[in-house]
Order: structure tokens, then sequence, then C-alpha cells
């Protein structure tokens, strides 16, 4: 069974931009979540989608958005870069919504803001 | 404001000890409660989970106590081995199926 895929790996970004990041869960997976985790603040929850619909958000500004499509794939995009938003964003899959299922995270797409 | 704290960034053990990582939260709402184990350039995988009606929860070398009265929770691992040298994350989940982490404990196994 595949894992938890996330693309890019490595994105280099100039702020005012904007970066599109793309996860796709295990296969039957319908839960996928977000998270930003950088070195002060460790891993923080961005969203969580579920059948297509957002059952949760965290504190991020309205910047930070996703969605999920039809095939439980989901994308993650940042507007308008800011330098902090350098981080490694971490995509998890569960077969129910996260709460207390185990989830899966890919590898993480570390994105760089120059 | 941090819902779920990890007061301690590092911890090191000699190899064939027990590790003990700690972890305080604040909402009394959290109803589950999980470990995730991480490695540089991996994502966190999972460890053990324990619900708020339990207070140990057992795996081979895992142990979770959850304190609810004094709103923590610890992960013993014994015997620690080499392998277990990784960052540690407290996660809880609230009624909303909201998983909030801690900042991580970074253990170091010492030979």
């Amino acid at each position: 069974k595949a894992g938890v895929t996330q693309t890019p790996r490595y994105l280099i970004k100039t702020r005012g931009q904007q970066v599109t990041l793309s996860c796709s869960p295990i296969s039957g997976h319908r839960s996928v979540s977000w998270y930003q985790q950088t070195p002060g603040q460790g891993l923080q929850f961005l969203f969580e989608y579920f059948s297509e619909t957002q059952r949760n958000k965290g504190n991020f500004p309205g910047r930070f958005s996703g969605r999920q499509f039809s095939n439980s794939r989901s994308e993650m995009n940042v507007s308008t870069l800011e330098l902090g938003d350098s981080a490694l964003y971490l995509c998890a899959s569960s077969s129910l919504p996260s709460g207390d299922t185990e989830a899966f995270f890919g590898q993480g797409t570390r994105l760089t803001v120059v | 404001d941090q819902q779920v704290k990890q007061n301690s960034p590092s911890l090191s053990v000699q190899e064939g000890r027990i590790s003990i990582l700690n972890c305080d939260y604040t909402n009394s709402m959290f109803d589950y409660f999980l470990w995730y184990k991480k490695y540089p350039a991996e994502g966190p995988t999972f460890l053990i989970s324990i619900s708020s009606i339990k207070d140990k929860n057992e795996d081979g070398r895992f142990t979770v106590f959850l304190n609810k009265s004094a709103k923590h929770l610890s992960l013993h691992i014994v015997p620690s081995q080499p392998g277990d040298s990784a960052v540690y994350f407290c996660a809880a989940s609230d009624l909303d199926d909201k998983i909030i982490f801690g900042k991580g404990t970074r253990l170091h196994i010492l030979p």
C-alpha cells in the first residue's frame, strides 16, 4: 500500500508569490490534514478535509487555503508569501476524521521563501 | 496559547534505561491523546495512543500514562534503544477532532 505522497519535496519561492502544495493520501483514506512545522513552533494544525469538506481550521491567516478533490487528493495554497512562511508543510491522511484515528504522514514539502 | 506543552526540548538517556517523555495539556475537553515519533527528513509516525477514559496503554516497550486530574501524560520507553533517538510529539484531540501537537522533545539515546 503506497504511503502519503507530497509534492514537491522542496520549493523555493520569492516573497509575494503564491504556492500550491499537493498531497495524495493513502488509498481509501478520506481525511487529509495539513500541518506547518517550524523549529520554534513545532507542528501547527492548518486545516482538515474530509470527503471534500473542510472540517476544521487552525489559527492561520486567510492567505492559507486548501481544498480536497473527489479522489481525496488535497492541495494547499499560500498566497502573498512571507518570509515567515518558510517551513516544512506536512500532510497526514486517515481513514476517518483524524481525531481518534491514527494518521499517516507524508515526508513533507520544505518551502523556503526568499 | 499553547494547549499541549512539552516542556523539555531535549532528553538524553542511557541505552537500556527507561526514557520518560512528559506532556501537559490545558484543555479538559481533549478526549484522545497520541504520541508520534519523527526522524529527520521523514514525516511523523504514529507510536501509541490513549483514550481519556483510560489511564494506561501499553504496546511492547512503549507505555503511555494519563493523569486526567493533573492534565498530564507521559510516554515510557523501556528499555531504550539507539533507534529510539528521534523527536517525540505529544498530540491531543478535542471533541471536534482537531489535533493539537506539542512542540516536541528530542530524545538522545546514549551508548
